[in-house]
């Protein structure tokens, strides 16, 4: 398995810009993640679907955040309007189960917002 | 909310040695305590974890203990080599699926040959 692939690997923007963050899971896992990675906040789980359902979006930062999942090999996080703060490296992890089945990460996306 | 605290925050040892990280947590409705690595451009990588029932957790070179009465849990690396220099982040479960993890803030690993 190719494990779990995200694009673009780097994206520069510019504030106020549209991004969509893109990330194909292992096949066959039923749960995929978001998380942020910043020097200052460490690693954060943004937000986490099973069987293509959010279960918990509470880390999502504020309503410019949205994630979608339309099926099981395809997910999307998508920040609109983008901000300077915003800039950080974004992982993709997908499971295949629950406590004790592994997260696979993905490469992550290094976004930097001008 | 769980807050994850991991020390020392850098550690040098030289090849051969021992090294120890411990982390502390503060929920203790957090039942599983997974470590992982992360090498320099890449996403991080499970090594080992432990669930709350358990005392103690051994894979070859690599170890990790709970104490869940004191809330502190400690990775230990025996026999290091350079490929062990990384990043190495613990974390606790905050739910009952075992999949929503508070991450420590890290602790950067360097193996000196």
């Amino acid at each position: 398995d190719a494990g779990v692939i995200q694009s673009p690997r780097h994206e520069v923007t510019e504030m106020g810009q549209e991004v969509t963050l893109r990330c194909k899971p292992i096949s066959g896992h039923d749960y995929l993640f978001w998380y942020r990675q910043t020097m200052m906040r460490g690693l954060e789980l943004l937000i986490y679907f099973n069987n293509n359902v959010p279960i918990d979006d509470s880390g999502m930062p504020e309503d410019r955040f949205s994630a979608k999942m339309p099926n099981a090999s395809f997910s999307t996080l998508k920040i609109q309007p983008s901000e300077p703060r915003d800039s950080a490296v974004y992982f993709c992890a997908s499971s295949a189960g629950l406590a004790g089945y592994e997260q696979y990460f993905g490469p992550g996306t290094r976004l930097t917002v001008t | 909310g769980e807050n994850v605290e991991q020390h020392p925050s850098t550690l040098s040892v030289q090849e051969g040695d021992s090294a120890v990280i411990k982390c502390t947590y503060s929920d203790s409705a957090s039942n599983y305590f997974p470590w992982y690595k992360q090498e320099l451009g890449k996403g991080p990588q499970l090594i080992i974890d432990i669930r709350s029932n358990v005392g103690e957790k051994k894979d070859q070179r690599i170890a990790v203990t709970l104490n869940k009465t004191a809330k502190h849990f400690s990775l230990h690396i025996t026999e290091t080599q350079p490929e062990d220099s990384a990043v190495y982040f613990c974390a606790a479960s905050i739910d009952n699926y075992g999949q929503n993890f508070v991450f420590g803030p890290g602790t950067r690993l360097s193996v000196l040959p």
